[in-house]
């Protein structure tokens, strides 16, 4: 069985600040992960994913991910957040049956 | 190209009625995900459809069901509706279970 814990149901920043979202996973195979944004009201939009390859991964928005295997982790990361950044951000894992588990979310608010 | 279109986007019924939620895949998608998103349980998948079969199931009781057609597109039925079924549906399609998801905006159900 797989599953995924974010850490913080709510995050914190100011504008210009450093983003980190934290995500840790568990797989019994070796997993794809994803992070996916939703703006209020609508549906979940792709980050970024992991697929095997680079351990980090550049998605939109100049967000990136880092897939660190020993630590079971992948962390959401932005140098410096933008107002429009706020948003709840889900982390994901599939498995190769095609089963996705999705974390609880974190919500990121931007303070000017 | 098209996204995922789901119709309709907001509906109100009443306890005890039946929905049935569409949803439109990304063209030359065979997967078809259902999930539920609530404030209180965030977002928990429901099922997936392949090639017109369910490959993967939640823990949501019989009430709520699915199908795919020869086209990829996908219904979900709820019968019996009850207040705690109110949520936001949202349906996702992928090209395999490995790629990332395409979220529609979802179908906003509200029981009273």
């Amino acid at each position: 069985a797989q599953s995924v814990t974010q850490l913080g149901s709510h995050v914190s920043v100011s504008e210009g600040a450093l983003v980190l979202l934290r995500c840790n996973y568990s797989s019994s195979v070796p997993p794809y992960l994803f992070w996916y944004v939703q703006y209020p009201n609508q549906g979940l939009q792709l980050l970024l994913k992991y697929t095997s390859a680079a351990t980090l991964v550049k998605g939109i928005n100049d967000f990136e991910a880092e897939f660190k295997k020993s630590e079971t982790s992948f962390h959401l990361t932005k140098p410096s957040a933008h107002m429009s950044d706020a948003a709840e951000y889900f982390c994901a894992v599939s498995d190769n049956a095609g089963k996705s588990t999705f974390g609880d979310g974190t919500t990121l608010t931007v303070k000017p | 190209k098209a996204g995922v279109t789901q119709t309709p986007r907001y509906l109100i019924k009443t306890r005890g009625q039946q929905v049935t939620l569409s949803c439109s895949p990304i063209s030359g998608h065979r997967s078809v995900s259902w999930y539920q998103q609530t404030p209180g349980q965030g977002l928990q998948f429901l099922f997936e459809y392949f090639s017109e079969t369910q490959r993967n199931k939640g823990n949501f009781p019989g009430r709520f069901s699915g199908r795919q057609f020869s086209n990829s597109r996908s219904e979900m039925n709820v019968s019996t509706l009850e207040l705690g079924d109110s949520a936001l549906y949202l349906c996702a399609s992928s090209l395999e279970g490995l790629s990332e998801a395409f979220f529609g905006q979802g179908t906003r159900l509200t029981v009273v």
